[in-house]
């Protein structure tokens, strides 16, 4: 089925170890984005790519950094996890046209850093 | 992006009309009102957008009030899969370059047999 897939679905790392979460889209979209999410709250935004070779920063990055491979994937390192980084993390993609479409999220990746 | 006021949780019974209610009274005028839902521990599930005029698609409905400073989601036949957490958002829908979705904390909706 077409949409967002998101490797692995559920992770525990050490502090210190590093990691990188994959995130392929096969809708062609521009745009990708990842976002964590902690118990009981919304979503946060930790970085975006409008498109194939551009990053930007959203609202969390510290401690992340993204690789936008291709058009397809965009994969979100943890360098040095630290237990403030235990969450579910989403990755989404978006339309570009119109620009007030939705957003697909893929299934999420459990993160537990201990 | 407008900040949004939605109540915590909502309980309606099984094939009955779920209406969740969104205050958004900061809202400008080019920023679209956006519907998801989160059931369980799923990824966030796109249902409805609109920017004034009311909408509906195969999943819900869309009222927004003339003012634009409140909006209700309508379920018009709620089942137990419509159980979740449901997010309404507010963004500028024309302004590429703002890509900051906020999700705040939504309305739990349980859906009662």
């Amino acid at each position: 089925n077409a949409g967002v897939t998101q490797t692995p679905k559920f992770q525990v790392l050490k502090t210190g170890q590093s990691m990188t979460l994959q995130c392929a889209q096969d809708m062609n979209h521009n745009s990708m984005y990842w976002y964590r999410q902690d118990p009981g709250m919304g979503l946060r935004l930790i970085y975006y790519s409008a498109s194939e070779g551009t990053t930007d920063k959203g609202e969390v990055p510290n401690g992340y950094n993204v690789s936008r491979l291709n058009k397809r994937e965009f994969s979100l390192r943890l360098e040095s996890a630290a237990p403030s980084q235990t969450s579910v993390y989403f990755c989404a993609s978006r339309r570009d046209r119109p620009y007030n479409y939705g957003y697909t999220f893929g299934s999420g990746t459990r993160l537990t850093v201990v | 992006d407008a900040k949004t006021t939605q109540p915590t949780s909502m309980d309606c019974a099984e094939g009955r009309a779920a209406n969740l209610p969104c205050n958004h009274s900061t809202i400008s005028g080019n920023e679209y009102v956006y519907w998801y839902r989160q059931i369980h521990s799923q990824g966030p599930q796109y249902i409805i957008h609109g920017l004034k005029n009311n909408e509906t698609n195969e999943m819900a409905s869309l009222i927004i009030t003339e003012d634009r400073k409140s909006s209700t989601l309508i379920l018009p036949h709620a089942t137990l899969r419509d159980t979740a957490v449901y997010y309404c958002i507010v963004r500028g829908g024309l302004d590429f370059g703002n890509e900051k979705l906020t999700f705040g904390t939504g309305t739990r909706l349980t859906i009662i047999p």
